[in-house]
């Protein structure tokens, strides 16, 4: 099974919401990202967290908030936000052994 | 810092043609190379994986090669089909973030096959 979910698949917030992705996989990885795309853009690198610990943080502003709560699952928290955050939220998983990358299907956020 | 650059960022081609898919990358010291395609709001899905000391990976119609010293990556897609459509992007890991890989995608070839 080489599945990554993301829950909810889209999300329209205000500016003074708080809201939270979410992200799973059973696939034994230790390590989990949160990326950012934007419309024909490649997916920017937001956060790695690794061994459920974070271990890369891409200068991301603060309204955006990542919790790994254990092994299977990663969440970010959103609150504040700008309408130009309005984008498609990757996660992603990788193995140890090899490094591959898989993704989830994203979360498409409008933020009005 | 890596750059990694996909060209041509579109391509058509008619159904049924073989094509290549180039990746260029600025610094040699990469770890891994990944290739995905992505469907129009969706998410990455990966295609292929070329480990460091490897030259190449096949699965099924697809085979992806590496030459690190010259900094470059191709996608070879055989009998294209129109399911085939799709943007796909290649990316390089960071060498020093083993575990927790940094990747540095191109900006992807748009492909468009023609039924």
């Amino acid at each position: 099974d080489t599945e990554v979910t993301q829950t909810p698949k889209h999300l329209v917030m205000g500016m003074t919401n708080k809201k939270s992705l979410k992200c799973e996989q059973h696939m034994g990885h230790r390590a989990m990202y949160w990326y950012k795309q934007k419309a024909k853009k490649p997916p920017e690198l937001m956060f790695v967290y690794s061994y459920e610990k974070l271990s890369i943080n891409e200068s991301v502003p603060s309204r955006f908030s990542p919790e790994c709560p254990n092994s299977s699952l990663l969440n970010l928290h959103l609150h504040a936000l700008q309408p130009e955050d309005s984008a498609l939220y990757l996660c992603a998983s990788s193995q140890v052994e090899t490094g591959e990358q898989f993704f989830g299907p994203g979360t498409r956020l409008t933020v009005l | 810092k890596q750059e990694v650059t996909q060209i041509p960022a579109a391509l058509s081609v008619p159904e049924g043609e073989n094509l290549v898919l180039n990746c260029s990358f600025t610094d040699s010291a990469i770890y891994n190379l990944q290739w995905f395609r992505q469907d129009p709001g969706k998410g990455l899905t990966s295609l292929l994986l070329i480990q460091s000391s490897q030259r190449e990976q096949t699965s099924g119609r697809l085979n992806a090669s590496l030459d690190k010293s010259s900094g470059r990556s191709t996608l070879y897609i055989a009998a294209s089909q129109p399911g085939d459509s799709a943007t796909y992007l290649c990316a390089a890991h960071d060498p020093f973030n083993f575990g927790n890989e940094k990747l540095t995608f191109g900006t992807g070839t748009r492909l468009t096959i023609i039924p």
